[in-house]
């Protein structure tokens, strides 16, 4: 079956600017966790989703959402972009139990100038 | 922060020999996975150990855990160079269904 779907891959904004990021998990999956990769942070966790509800948010200002759908895609938004919000975006998809591993995208690389 | 330690952060071994990579936590866990990721790509998952196991195999992989010194180790066995990639430990926390990652080893197998 088909794996995790980040789009876009590479993204370029203006600080100031608001960005989208798009996550189609796994068919059958319904939780999909967003996490922000930097260098000097590591992998930090932005927030879950299950069944269209956020059941779990890291320490991310509120300039950071999200949202599921139905389908469970999910997309997260990012507002008033600082140059710090550079990073890789992962999107990870795993079924509704905890316990079980987590199913990565290839992540969306975004830069912020 | 809940984020994980591992330990060293970068390893360099001959092809054929074997890598060890330690993870230490700080808080009560449902769970403890390692991660491989290449070259800023997305993250595979290599094995998930539960808090009531205390180790386990998955082909050349083995992995231990320590709930008492909350700490666990990977050991890749008869290493290759495609086994050049950070790793990650993560932990899942009872009562959350997300991950906490390590800040990664990185290892580079000569070959």
């Amino acid at each position: 079956k088909a794996g995790v779907t980040q789009t876009p891959r590479y993204l370029i904004k203006t600080r100031g600017q608001q960005v989208t990021l798009s996550c189609s998990p796994i068919s059958g999956h319904r939780s999909v966790s967003w996490y922000q990769q930097t260098p000097g942070q590591g992998l930090q966790f932005l927030f879950e989703y299950f069944s269209e509800t956020q059941r779990n948010k890291g320490n991310f200002p509120g300039r950071f959402s999200g949202r599921q759908f139905s389908n469970s895609r999910s997309e997260m938004n990012v507002s008033t972009l600082e140059l710090g919000d550079s990073a890789l975006y992962l999107c990870a998809s795993s079924d509704y139990r905890g316990g079980t591993e987590a199913f990565f995208g290839q992540g969306t690389r975004l830069t912020v100038v | 922060s809940q984020q994980g330690e591992e330990d060293p952060q970068a390893l360099s071994i001959q092809e054929g020999e074997n890598a060890t990579m330690n993870c230490s936590y700080k808080t009560s866990i449902n769970n403890l996975q390692w991660y491989r990721q290449n070259s800023g790509r997305g993250l595979v998952h290599l094995i998930l150990i539960r808090s009531n196991e205390r180790e386990k195999h998955s082909g050349r992989l083995r992995v231990t855990l320590d709930t008492s010194k909350k700490s666990s180790s990977l050991l890749i066995t008869a290493s290759r160079a495609a086994d050049t990639a950070s790793y990650f430990c993560a932990t899942e926390g009872t009562g959350a269904n997300n991950l906490f990652f390590g800040t990664g080893t990185r290892l580079t197998v000569i070959p």
